[in-house]
């Protein structure tokens, strides 16, 4: 079965630093791209980032590049999300998902159950 | 891509058929584009990829259809546990956004 586990989510005042990690289990974690996705309290989906088999290839959404690093350790199974210089529109809850398949990295057919990140003074 | 779905809320009754659009502001390579289905308090489930695959284990009353930037999802004779938020998403071209999502309400 697989498994996707969030955790590190929490209050931190603006300008402040979290990281995020997502425990992966159940699957062949080194063969997936894996993906951060948020959602800000009451609103839609927003897709932060992705990261490729090998951590080499790395995507963001405009809004955080720069600012959220995301990385993987494919010896603990899991992948995480550096957030710094943190604003008050990064709150929301963030998911962790891995594709449907592997072809097509951006087909989230798993998902974690999130984490939620609110950033406030 | 900008991902524009319509309508923003859909007012139907269980036996009903409900259609729910969405329109890219460019053509969706490949036809990678998703649905998801996401209920209070739970995490997005896909329903259908590549514009008209459905995932394994969703009832054939979902099924997509569409190409190019103007894709479709029909839900025939909704049952009370379909009331949700639906989501569209393209997949060709990082990064990979979501549209704002429609309501499905009794």
């Amino acid at each position: 079965e697989v498994r996707l586990v969030e955790s590190g989510g929490g209050l931190v005042p603006p300008g402040g630093s979290l990281r995020l990690s997502c425990a992966a289990s159940g699957f062949s974690f080194t063969s997936y791209w894996m993906t951060w996705v948020r959602q800000a309290p009451g609103k839609g989906l927003e897709w932060v980032a992705n990261i490729g088999q090998d951590g080499s290839d790395k995507y963001y959404v405009a809004s955080v590049n720069g600012r959220f690093t995301i990385s993987r350790d494919n010896a603990k199974n899991s992948v995480y999300l550096q957030m710094n210089s943190l604003r008050g529109e990064d709150t929301a809850v963030y998911y962790c998902a891995r594709p449907y398949d592997i072809p097509a990295p951006g087909r989230l057919g798993y998902w974690g159950q999130g984490t939620l990140v609110t950033v406030s003074s | 891509i900008v991902l524009t779905q319509s309508p923003g809320t859909l007012s139907l009754s269980p036996g009903e058929r409900a259609t729910l659009s969405c329109r890219a502001s460019q053509s969706v390579s490949y036809n990678y584009l998703g649905w998801y289905q996401q209920k209070p308090g739970q995490p997005p489930r896909l329903l259908i990829y590549d514009a008209s695959s459905r995932v394994t284990g969703i009832p054939d009353r979902f099924s997509g259809s569409g190409s190019g930037t103007d894709f479709t999802l029909t839900i025939s004779g909704l049952e009370p546990e379909d009331f949700a938020v639906y989501y569209c998403q393209h997949y060709g071209n990082s990064p990979y956004t979501f549209g704002p999502g429609t309501k499905l309400e009794i």
